[in-house]
């Protein structure tokens, strides 16, 4: 079975500093999506950036950029350039390549300081 | 266009009693999943529906059910509910079947079991 694990349960970092929000996950597939979704305190998801795993170039969405290490199956997120609406719960997910279906991590609470 | 719909967004039940909550998907995307988010167990998979065919399902007992109708509208029930069953239901439309899928969030509906 597929699992998703995130180590920071919560990370902070200073306004227009970068911070980088680790994954890793395990699978035995060759055909998978990873994603990053970002829930703020309202509670709607939102994605904010994936990654197909069958590509080698690391996915960027404007500030938000990830490591894709396939071999180490890592994934993180690194946002630069941070902003006060950053701060929320971002989840890493894992999709197998012929479902709808994602398995989300446990979380990393991010809080922005001004 | 209009995003993701739930109702009702908040639900108060008591032990023993059933519920029935609603999704209603961006306008032209034929695939709903659904998810649990609970403090102690993150989110889960529930369900996942394609042209009113469940495609997946999660490790949930049998009281949890589901269904998607033509219109791609989708509801899940949850009979007999226990105190564990309080949670935030999340539910996801997306296209179709394409490998390259976007999920969209709904604000999910908060489900309190006194």
């Amino acid at each position: 079975a597929q699992t998703v694990t995130q180590s920071q349960p919560e990370m902070s970092v200073q306004e227009a500093e970068t911070v980088t929000l680790s994954c890793t996950y395990d699978t035995s597939e060759s055909d998978y999506y990873l994603f990053w979704y970002k829930q703020p305190p309202s509670r709607q998801m939102i994605l904010v950036i994936r990654q197909e795993a069958y590509k080698q170039q690391n996915a960027t969405e404007n500030r938000f950029s990830v490591n894709f290490q396939k071999a180490a199956k890592s994934f993180s997120l690194k946002i630069s350039d941070s902003q006060l609406g950053d701060a929320a719960m971002y989840f890493c997910a894992y999709r197998s390549g012929d479902t709808d279906k994602l398995i989300f991590g446990t979380g990393t609470r991010l809080q922005v300081f001004p | 266009k209009a995003g993701v719909t739930q109702t009702p967004r908040y639900l108060i039940k008591t032990r023993g009693q059933q519920v029935t909550l609603s999704c209603s998907p961006i306008s032209g995307h034929r695939s709903v999943s659904w998810y649990q988010q609970t403090p102690g167990q993150g989110l889960q998979f529930l369900f996942e529906y394609f042209s009113e065919t469940q495609r997946n399902k999660g490790n949930f007992p049998g009281r949890f059910s589901g269904r998607q109708f033509s219109n791609s509208r989708s509801e899940m029930n949850v009979s007999t509910l226990e105190l564990g069953d309080s949670a935030l239901y999340l539910c996801a439309s997306s296209v179709g079947l394409a490998y390259y899928n976007e999920q969209f969030f709904g604000p999910g509906t908060r489900l309190t079991v006194l």
